[in-house]
Order: structure tokens, then C-alpha cells, then sequence
């Protein structure tokens, strides 16, 4: 079946423009990870949605940063007034449910002039 | 707090040679530890993993190992070729948690 799909894969933005970065996950899948990735390093965990539960919001890094997730399907990352160090690669990923294998979509790589 | 430390940074091999990663983790309830390879410009893919109560794991030419009195597991690459060229990333999850604990990755190379 379809894997995590990711849009859009890439998204140039001016400093101080909000963007919306879209997941769509594995069918089927009740957990929803958000992570960055900026250049050359590893993954920060941003927020993580299960199911109906109220989302585990502790890795988004300032008030700026906002994500929800419709019908327990898609979800949706938005960056408002966005600034230069939030430039890089926003991945996505999805489980059938807690302690279960983790797949990523292809990232949208957000670049902020 | 938990915390995964992957080495080495970087891992230049020839190919047909064998290659070898290390993670050690922090958190002794941590009982899942995936491996992910990243290709440029793509996302994080699983490639193996092992659950605490296995020591090791094979497929093909990858194997996992789990050493869990020493918190440490290890990624093994035989015969490499040019195309296991990339960013490797081992992780963590903490029982009966959802966090992944990621490692900071391994950049390999294989030369031909």
C-alpha cells in the first residue's frame, strides 16, 4: 500500500510568512510523529498524535510552531511568521500504535530566506 | 533524561568490506532499537530491528546485535556496496512510551 506521503516536497517562504506543511499517513495508522531535521544532524521530535488523545505537544520549539491532525487522519504543521533557523527538513512519520515499527514520509525541506 | 550517542560520525569502507555502527543507549527499560537508513534528499528508512528479549538479528547482509547488560547495540553491513551509501541512524524506544531516542547518525561511504 501507499506509504507516508508528504506535501509539499519542498517550500521556499519569506522571513515572516506562515506555511502549512501536510501529512497524509499510512492507512490505518493510529500514531502520527512529527520530527526536524536541519542540515546534517539528527531528528528532533516535535509532537506526536494517538488516536484521540490530546497530542504530546513538548518538542515544538516556540509558540510559532502549531500542528493538528483532522479525523485522526491527516495532519497539518504550521510554522507562523516564519524565521531563517527554522529552515530545514520537516519529516513525518507514522505507526499502527505505540511501541510499533515507525515509517517516514520523504520530508518537506522548508527553506526560509 | 534518555539519550542515544551513535558512532562513528563518519565511515569510509571499501567496498566488499564489512562496516560496523554503534549505539549505546541510556535508558535500560528501552526495549525496541530500530535502524534506519536516509538516502539524500529522501526520508528515514527502516532497514532492521530488534526487540529486547533477541540478541541478534540477521537479513541478507545486514545483522543487528543487542547487548543489553552493556545498554548497547550495534548495525553490521557485510560484502558493502556503493549503494549502502548513506546516513545511518540507530534509535531507541522507551518501554511502554512512543518516544524514539534517535541517534545523531553515521554518514558511510563505500568506495569503489
Amino acid at each position: 500500500g501507499a506509504g507516508v506521503s508528504q506535501s509539499p516536497s519542498n517550500k521556499v517562504t519569506e522571513k515572516g510568512k506562515d506555511v502549512e506543511l501536510r501529512c497524509d499517513p499510512i492507512s490505518g495508522h493510529t500514531a502520527l510523529y512529527w520530527y526536524r531535521q536541519s542540515l546534517g544532524q539528527g531528528l528532533e521530535f516535535l509532537i506526536y498524535f494517538q488516536g484521540n488523545s490530546a497530542p504530546d505537544k513538548s518538542g515544538l520549539p516556540s509558540d510559532r510552531f502549531s500542528a493538528e491532525r483532522t479525523g485522526g487522519s491527516v495532519s497539518t504543521l504550521t510554522i507562523q511568521r516564519t524565521q531563517q533557523e527554522d529552515s530545514a527538513v520537516y519529516l513525518c512519520a507514522s505507526s499502527k500504535g505505540s511501541n510499533e515499527k515507525l515509517f517516514f514520509g520523504s520530508g518537506t525541506q522548508l527553506s526560509v530566506l | 533524561g534518555e539519550n542515544v550517542e551513535q558512532h562513528p560520525s563518519t565511515l569510509s569502507v571499501q567496498e566488499g568490506d564489512s562496516a560496523v555502527i554503534k549505539c549505546t543507549y541510556s535508558d535500560s527499560a528501552s526495549n525496541y532499537f530500530p535502524w534506519y537508513k536516509q538516502e539524500l534528499g529522501k526520508g528515514p528508512q527502516l532497514i532492521i530491528d530488534i526487540r529486547s528479549n533477541v540478541g541478534e538479528k540477521k537479513d541478507q547482509r545486514i545483522a543487528v546485535t543487542l547487548n543489553k547488560t552493556a545498554k548497547h547495540f550495534s548495525l553490521h553491513i557485510t560484502e558493502t556496496q556503493p549503494e549502502d551509501s548513506a546516513v545511518y541512524f540507530c534509535a531507541a524506544l522507551y518501554s511502554g512510551t512512543y518516544k524514539y531516542i534517535f541517534g545523531t547518525g553515521t554518514r558511510l561511504k563505500v568506495l569503489a
